[in-house]
């Protein structure tokens, strides 16, 4: 069936550092979807990529979707201590696919 | 309100009882699915509601865990004869129709002793 990998599984930067998460899926996707999980918290929606290529931007954080539509990566730019938090990805198989498969997130920890 | 809730927030349970746990999806969303997140871990998919039919179960780990959809509203996921492994956070989340964003509830935390 289909995967999707993350990676890193951890990541832990100095506070104004970037920070990237990269996505693999072992099937090309209809779209993917990112998500944010703040600690004790549940996942947040935070993009939706549809198009091939697509590069979305969300004031410091720049979101891509590879040209295959198997790859995506959110980077971080200056991270602040509120970015902490794990970062999913999750990919539909196609469009009105029943489900999105998840990530395993990276988790990103900042020194301030 | 305007959110995905669900209850209880916590819960903890004696090995070998049953619990039930509870998720009232965003009004309007046809479609639900709950998930299991290990401390530390991912998200497991566990089941989807499109509906009131489930036709996605693939993710159930054992026949000791079962869910119900009534009135294309409120879930139930209920696990039997629990066990120490079954200790997690069981999110929810709802979407206006299958596939789209998801929209999770604050979860209910399961500790089995």
């Amino acid at each position: 069936g289909q995967q999707v990998m993350q990676i890193p599984q951890y990541q832990h930067v100095q506070e104004g550092e970037d920070f990237t998460t990269y996505c693999n899926s072992s099937t090309t996707l209809s779209n993917i979807q990112w998500y944010k999980q703040r600690p004790g918290g549940h996942p947040v929606f935070l993009i939706q990529l549809v198009k091939s290529g697509e590069v979305k931007k969300q004031k410091r954080l720049t979101f891509q979707f590879g040209e295959a539509k198997k790859n995506s990566s959110l980077h971080i730019t200056a991270t602040q201590t509120t970015d902490v938090g794990t970062y999913f990805c999750a990919g539909q198989s196609f469009r009105g696919a029943q489900k999105l498969v998840f990530g395993q997130g990276t988790r990103l920890t900042i020194n301030p | 309100g305007a959110g995905v809730s669900q209850s209880p927030s916590n819960k903890v349970t004696e090995k070998g009882k049953d619990v039930e746990l509870r998720c009232d999806p965003i009004s309007g969303h046809t479609a639900l699915y709950w998930y299991r997140q290990s401390l530390g871990q991912g998200l497991e998919f566990l089941i989807y509601f499109q509906g009131n039919s489930a036709p996605d179960k693939s993710g159930l780990p054992s026949d000791r865990f079962s869910a119900e959809r009534t009135g294309g509203s409120v879930s139930t996921l209920t696990i039997q004869r629990t066990q120490q492994e079954d200790s997690a956070v069981y999110l929810c989340a709802s979407t206006r129709s299958l596939g789209e964003t998801q929209y999770f509830g604050p979860g209910t935390r399961l500790l089995v002793l």
